[in-house]
């Protein structure tokens, strides 16, 4: 049973320039989180998608989007890029009705030159 | 503002030791604490959680002591082993209709030496 898979694994753009990553869920999962890491800190909550819906956002700016498709996957959309972007983006899959237990991807390591 | 303090930002420790990473929460609307154990390279994994009706949680050598009154909880591992060494988030959640936003502290780099 394949866990939570991210794609790409590593990154490099320039300022300016616009990153799509990607996660497909554990099986059987329906809820996506995303998360963004910068060195040596926690997990940052970036925003939560069920229901191909954001349901839930935390403090991050609307160059930060996403979607969620039917099979569950999930996009994370980064325009603008900035320099401070540049991080390990995680991706969490949980099953809805089942609290707060999140299976966490490998992450995409995002540079931004 | 919902904050997950955590210290220390490392810990070294001999093999057979104790470690002891501490956490203290602000929100008192949280009612989910876990802790993920992250190695270089991947993402968190799940540890061992708690929820604030418990005052302690034992899993095999990892235990979650939890002081509500004090808005503070804490991971101990016993017998600490070299392959414990990675990095340890205490985290915090709302369970708004199974909706799990969670709140992480900043991590605890633990080394553990031979």
């Amino acid at each position: 049973d394949a866990g939570v898979t991210q794609s790409p694994t590593h990154l490099i753009k320039t300022r300016g320039q616009q990153v799509t990553l990607r996660c497909s869920p554990k099986s059987g999962h329906d809820t996506v989180s995303w998360y963004q890491q910068a060195l040596g800190q926690g997990p940052q909550f970036i925003f939560q998608y069920y229901e191909e819906e954001e349901r839930q956002r935390g403090n991050f700016p609307d160059r930060f989007s996403g979607h969620q498709f039917p099979n569950y996957s999930s996009e994370l959309n980064v325009n603008a890029l900035l320099l401070g972007d540049s991080a390990l983006y995680l991706c969490a899959s949980s099953l809805a009705r089942v609290e707060n237990i999140q299976y966490f991807g490998a992450g995409t390591r995002l540079s931004v030159l | 503002q919902q904050q997950v303090k955590q210290s220390p930002q490392s810990l070294i420790v001999q093999k057979g030791g104790i470690s002891i990473i501490n956490c203290a929460y602000e929100n008192t609307a949280f009612d989910y604490f876990p802790w993920y154990q992250q190695f270089p390279g991947k993402g968190p994994a799940l540890l061992i959680a708690i929820r604030p009706d418990v005052s302690e949680k034992k899993e095999g050598r990892f235990t979650i002591s939890f002081n509500k009154s004090a808005k503070q909880f804490s991971l101990h591992i016993m017998d600490s082993q070299p392959g414990d060494s990675a990095t340890y988030f205490c985290a915090a959640s709302l369970s708004p209709g199974g909706y799990q936003k969670v709140t992480f502290g900043t991590g605890t780099k633990l080394q553990v030496i031979p």
